[in-house]
């Protein structure tokens, strides 16, 4: 069984661009969730999506945003990138979201100059 | 929101040694995991247990739900053992998000 996949691994970006991620859950799994992992603030919540709905959202400003599509893909955008984005963006699935086992993904590093 | 804390925040341990790695929280929790992030960043599951004892191999874990708290034992460390221990943790509501501790860096010698 294929894990989770995360495109592109790494990206260069310049301020004000913006930045679209994907991620292909382990098949079967209808929980998508994102993470940024920066060496100040550790590992934060960005959200969750199930079935194509945002299911929870963590405490980032509106230039994060994300998406799932109906085979449970999932994307998440950051428009006007600041040096402060560069970041580990780490994706998991779950088979049933809330309380249910995560399994992550190898991340997207992402360098804002 | 329920807070995590991992202790100790390093540990450096001769090979063979044995380690334990703590992980209270404040709330109840129906999610708890452990997790190993290795040298390119990628999460590797090691324990989903949001209650009761597990064992995998030299590793096992332990959660106390009443009491709030989870151990991860390491037990004849080897030197891939080396990296970062987090422990992530989600409440029952489903508006729960999930909250990572600040892990534990581990540092295994030869």
């Amino acid at each position: 069984k294929a894990g989770v996949t995360q495109t592109p691994r790494y990206l260069i970006k310049t301020r004000g661009q913006q930045v679209t991620l994907s991620c292909s859950p382990i098949s079967g799994h209808r929980s998508v969730s994102w993470y940024q992992q920066t060496p100040g603030q550790g590992l934060q919540f960005l959200f969750e999506y199930f079935s194509e709905t945002q299911r929870n959202k963590g405490n980032f400003p509106g230039r994060f945003s994300g998406r799932q599509f109906s085979n449970s893909r999932s994307e998440m955008n950051v428009s006007t990138l600041e040096l402060g984005d560069s970041a580990l963006y780490l994706c998991a699935s779950s088979p049933q979201g809330s309380g249910g086992e995560l399994f992550f993904g190898e991340g997207s590093r992402l360098t804002v100059l | 929101g329920i807070q995590v804390e991992q202790s100790p925040p390093d540990l450096i341990l001769q090979e063979g040694a044995n380690s334990t790695l703590r992980c209270n929280f404040s709330d109840s929790v129906n999610n708890l995991q452990w997790f190993h992030q290795n040298p390119w960043g990628q999460l590797i599951n090691l324990f989903y247990i949001p209650s009761g004892t597990k064992q995998n191999g030299r590793l096992s874990a332990t959660t106390v739900a009443t009491e709030r708290y989870s151990l991860l034992y390491i037990s004849s460390s080897q030197t891939t053992d080396s990296g970062v221990y987090f422990c992530a943790v989600g409440g029952y509501s489903s508006a729960s998000k999930i909250i990572f501790g600040s892990g534990t860096r581990l540092s295994i010698r030869p």
